[in-house]
């Protein structure tokens, strides 16, 4: 069980607006930066978001981010079957010393 | 263009010792901190350890901590992870990180990553 909890799974039919929720504590998100990432499979992991709020150059504006307290939260607009992939929120946490990644939440289109 | 290119992964028995090595190029390679991130089959990914942009500092996941070791050669621009008491568990796809800062404690993100080396603990 991850420290960083995430939904298993969420879906949206094309052309809608998503959400992945990542829930930590005190000692992680409350406290420090998260990033998101995007997982297709067979392919390496890509950055989405960083710092909570900022993309990348190249990740287009469909994909935001926002973070409150403890709770982190990644939103997909106009949701495309090629957005279809796991989805990971990451960030570091004081007690354990270590960076950690939510479970992963699987996007599905429908 | 940042490239990281991972090698030494391979099939090897329980309680063997394996070496990776991430070349990296296309950037700074002294300036940034690192980190090495596993994906067990059907598992999500796993932060497995960080080191600083000079060397001095690291960190480990408890999983792998005292059996994994993190370190870098900057006039190499090269990464390794040695692996020694391998388990069954440790059976993943092993990628490189760049991370966005000098320090490895910091959670602004891995920004490249490259396409993973795989290994397998199977007798």
């Amino acid at each position: 069980q991850s420290v960083l909890t995430q939904p298993p799974s969420v879906s949206a039919a094309p052309g809608q607006r998503v959400t992945v929720s990542c829930s930590g504590s005190g000692s992680n998100v409350a406290t420090h930066f998260v990033s998101w990432y995007q997982h297709l499979p067979g392919t390496a992991p890509k950055l989405l978001i960083y710092d909570n709020d900022r993309r990348p150059s190249g990740i287009p504006d469909r994909f935001s981010a926002s973070k409150s307290g403890t709770s982190a939260t990644l939103g997909i607009s106009g949701v495309q079957t090629g957005d279809e992939a796991h989805y990971y929120c990451g960030t570091w946490d004081n007690s354990l010393s270590a960076f950690l990644f939510g479970g992963g939440t699987k996007l599905t289109v429908l | 263009e940042v490239q990281l290119l991972e090698s030494g992964g391979n099939l090897i028995q329980p309680g063997g010792s394996l070496r990776l090595s991430c070349e990296a190029s296309g950037f700074t390679f002294n300036s940034y901190a690192m980190s090495w991130v596993r994906q067990a089959p059907g598992k999500g990914l796993e932060w497995v350890s960080g080191i600083n942009s000079d060397g001095g500092i690291t960190y480990s996941a408890d999983s792998v901590k005292g059996r994994f070791t993190i370190s870098r050669d900057n006039a190499k621009n090269t990464l390794y992870l040695q692996m020694d008491s391998l388990r069954a568990e440790d059976t993943a796809v092993y990628y490189c990180t760049k991370d966005r800062w000098i320090s490895a404690d910091s959670s602004s993100g891995r920004d490249f990553w490259g396409q993973g080396t795989l290994v397998t603990v199977s007798s």
